[in-house]
């Protein structure tokens, strides 16, 4: 089974602070990673695929990067919404695979 | 748009079998292209795949080693829904039931807070 790390497992930032969560990878996943927001009592968002594309009605201060094992999610300027926990998967093989979560609180 | 309804009972007896349903509008469920999963959540889990049916010209099913002597996804192409059944539950399968298609999530049912007790 591919493990997923996730990092930090919890997060404190200001409005406006530029927010980075790190997920990696046990193995090469073939930038098959999604990101996903889930707020509480909520079905999980998806906010990107594919390690770096932004998933329709998304906003723009979501975005996505890394390859191989190392891929992160980065919010470029944190708005009070989006203070929840988020999640990634790589849908590279199966069992299909999630980090433990991020949660993501205002300072 | 594609929407997944799930159904199935809340309150589930140990070491009897969980049996939820996922009902599939604006899509196939005998889909080439498709993959219908089960997916759980708990505090002591997380986020857990728990496996998938698809077509490719016949049916396969992919799951996950935890469940896999336990588990049985089907599809029903006659209603176009999946269902899920867990055989032989304990309460450490109290969790959040969620169906989704795909391989990256963009679609998920509303969920069933299942609980395993007597």
């Amino acid at each position: 089974d591919i493990q997923m790390t996730q990092s930090p497992s919890s997060l404190s930032a200001s409005v406006g602070d530029r927010v980075t969560i790190t997920c990696r990878a046990s193995q090469g996943v073939n930038n098959a990673v999604a990101w996903y927001q889930q707020k509480p009592g909520k079905v999980p968002k998806l906010l990107i695929y594919g390690a770096s594309t932004l998933q329709s009605g998304v906003p723009s201060r979501f975005s996505g990067s890394g390859s191989g094992t190392d891929f992160t999610l980065t919010i470029s300027s944190l708005q009070p919404e989006d203070v929840t926990t988020y999640y990634c998967q790589q849908y590279t093989s199966v069992p299909l695979t999630f980090g433990g979560g991020t949660k993501l609180e205002i300072k | 748009q594609v929407q997944l309804q799930q159904s199935g009972p809340g309150l589930v007896e140990p070491s009897q079998t969980l049996s939820l349903t996922c009902a599939i509008s604006g899509d196939s469920v005998s889909n080439n292209g498709a993959a219908w999963n089960w997916i759980r959540q708990s505090p002591s889990r997380g986020l857990e795949w728990l496996g998938r049916t698809y077509y490719r010209s016949n049916w396969n099913n992919d799951y996950a080693v935890s469940v896999n002597s336990r588990i049985t996804i089907n599809p029903d192409t006659s209603k176009n829904q999946f269902s899920l059944h867990l055989r032989s539950v304990t309460p450490d399968d109290t969790a959040v039931y969620y169906c989704t298609s795909g391989w990256a999530f963009a679609i998920w049912s509303q969920g069933t807070m299942v609980t395993v007790s007597s």
